[in-house]
């Protein structure tokens, strides 16, 4: 079955240093998201990308963060300067449509900054 | 802007026994709502959806859900529990003109005792 896949599972990093976050889609999927969590709390919508370019963010996707698709596998988030409190899971979604709900989830990179 | 409430943290439950999970959401419009679910180590996996219709449910895992208008309620059932259903349960709205922008409760985590 195809799958989402994520790469790392976990990153310790220092706090002000960048970090990438990488996820490989469904193949044939069209559209692609990041949701994160912070320990215990919601899921929250980051960001979702469509056609090369951002369909829409949440006020939590302000300049620090940055989104790509480099080879038309991967799909990436950029965090340019970390802080403490992005220490989340990051899980990255793709979908074929944009029907609502029909999301594909990764099994998300824990971001441990320190 | 919509929301989704979970009211149980934890549940803990005997094998064999039945489950089910509270989910109250705040929409304006008609909700497309969801459960996932998130077994320890893994992605979320969508178990059902409402979009509308039939405001019974029938899901992945045995899992069924009723959506009832005037209580504001998609709540989560199982007859008969087993072990490997252990996991935290995720309840999500999604907003039709945004998409696949989920807004998610806070999870519930149900134990499953032999």
């Amino acid at each position: 079955e195809p799958e989402v896949t994520q790469t790392p599972s976990h990153q310790v990093t220092q706090m002000g240093q960048e970090v990438i976050l990488r996820c490989v889609p469904i193949s044939n999927h069209l559209y692609f998201y990041w949701y994160r969590q912070i320990l215990g709390q919601k899921v929250e919508f980051l960001v979702s990308f469509y056609n090369n370019e951002i369909s829409e963010k949440s006020e939590i996707f302000d300049d620090q963060f940055s989104v790509e698709r480099p080879d038309g596998s991967n799909f990436t988030l950029k965090i340019r300067s970390t802080k403490l409190e992005d220490s989340a899971m990051y899980f990255c979604a793709s979908s074929e449509t944009t029907q609502v709900g029909e999301l594909f989830f990764g099994e998300g990179s824990r971001l441990t900054v320190l | 802007a919509q929301s989704v409430t979970q009211p149980d943290i934890h549940i803990t439950v005997s094998e064999g026994a039945s489950l089910e999970l509270r989910c109250n959401y705040s929409y304006g419009a008609t909700p497309y709502l969801f459960w996932y679910v998130q077994s320890p180590g893994q992605g979320l996996q969508l178990l059902l959806k409402y979009f509308s219709g039939d405001t019974l449910v029938q899901g992945i895992k045995g899992f069924e859900a009723e959506f009832k208008r005037s209580q504001s309620s998609f709540n989560l059932r199982k007859p008969s529990v087993h072990w490997s259903d252990a996991a935290e349960y995720f309840c999500a709205v999604g907003a039709g003109a945004a998409g696949n922008k989920l807004t998610f409760g806070g999870g519930t985590r149900v134990l499953v005792k032999p």
